[in-house]
């Protein structure tokens, strides 16, 4: 496996600010993911972080809300824009080792609180 | 979108006593089914199944794939209040690109070992 890091790990914002969340792995990896798990609710994928170009968004995510960057094999970050109290949630990100393309691992998640 | 359901939602169960949680897929075109334990925020990987009829077994867990009927299992024996979580479920098919792969997951199975 891998040991994956996440920052900040909660944090409280005012709507119609942003908030960058930072994912840090500390071996390379092949793939990067975004997910979101919202109150209740089962996981979901946001959007694939690709190295050295754009993310692949999944239906209902789009680029001006979630822009996401990977400038390498070992780091990627998320920007939540523009938010609001529906963007409240549990985001998460994942890696998939060179070692193991199918198996994804966790990062420990941050926990996003919109008033 | 292909649905991942798993069943029961919830169950409460006492120390000891074995339990046996499902989870069905629709989608044909996947690669692996893949079993998660979520205590707090980040999802811990339990099992990967890629072939059917194979048991995977980890301790008192054990998990097993039917590619024909499209469901997995994951069984729990001697339960223990450690064992209190949230399981889910996911496959792992190609995302909305087509390009590289995703897991879609279930809405979890909560269980809840009482001493």
């Amino acid at each position: 496996s891998a040991v994956i890091s996440q920052k900040p790990s909660r944090d409280i914002c005012q709507r119609g600010t942003s908030l960058t969340i930072q994912c840090q792995v500390d071996s390379q990896v092949t793939m990067m993911f975004w997910y979101r798990q919202q109150p209740g609710q089962s996981l979901t994928l946001i959007a694939t972080a690709n190295q050295g170009s754009e993310a692949t968004y999944e239906s209902g995510f789009v680029i001006d809300k979630f822009p996401i960057s990977r400038p390498n094999l070992t780091f990627s970050t998320l920007t939540v824009s523009n938010m609001s109290p529906e963007d409240s949630s549990i985001y998460l990100c994942s890696v998939a080792l060179l070692s193991s393309y199918n198996e994804q691992f966790f990062g420990p998640g941050t926990r996003l609180t919109v008033l | 979108e292909d649905k991942v359901v798993q069943s029961p939602l919830s169950l409460v169960v006492h120390e000891g006593d074995t339990v046996t949680l499902n989870c069905s897929y629709e989608v044909t075109n996947f690669r692996s089914l893949l079993w998660y334990k979520q205590e707090k925020k980040a999802p811990t990987f339990l099992f990967m199944l890629t072939s059917s009829g194979i048991e995977k077994k980890s301790g008192r867990l054990s998990s097993i794939l039917d590619k024909k009927e499209l469901f997995s299992i994951l069984n729990i024996t001697a339960t223990q209040t450690g064992d209190s979580a949230v399981y889910l479920c996911a496959d792992n098919r190609p995302n909305s690109g087509g390009s590289n792969y995703k897991l879609t997951f279930g809405k979890g199975t909560l269980l809840t070992v009482n001493p």
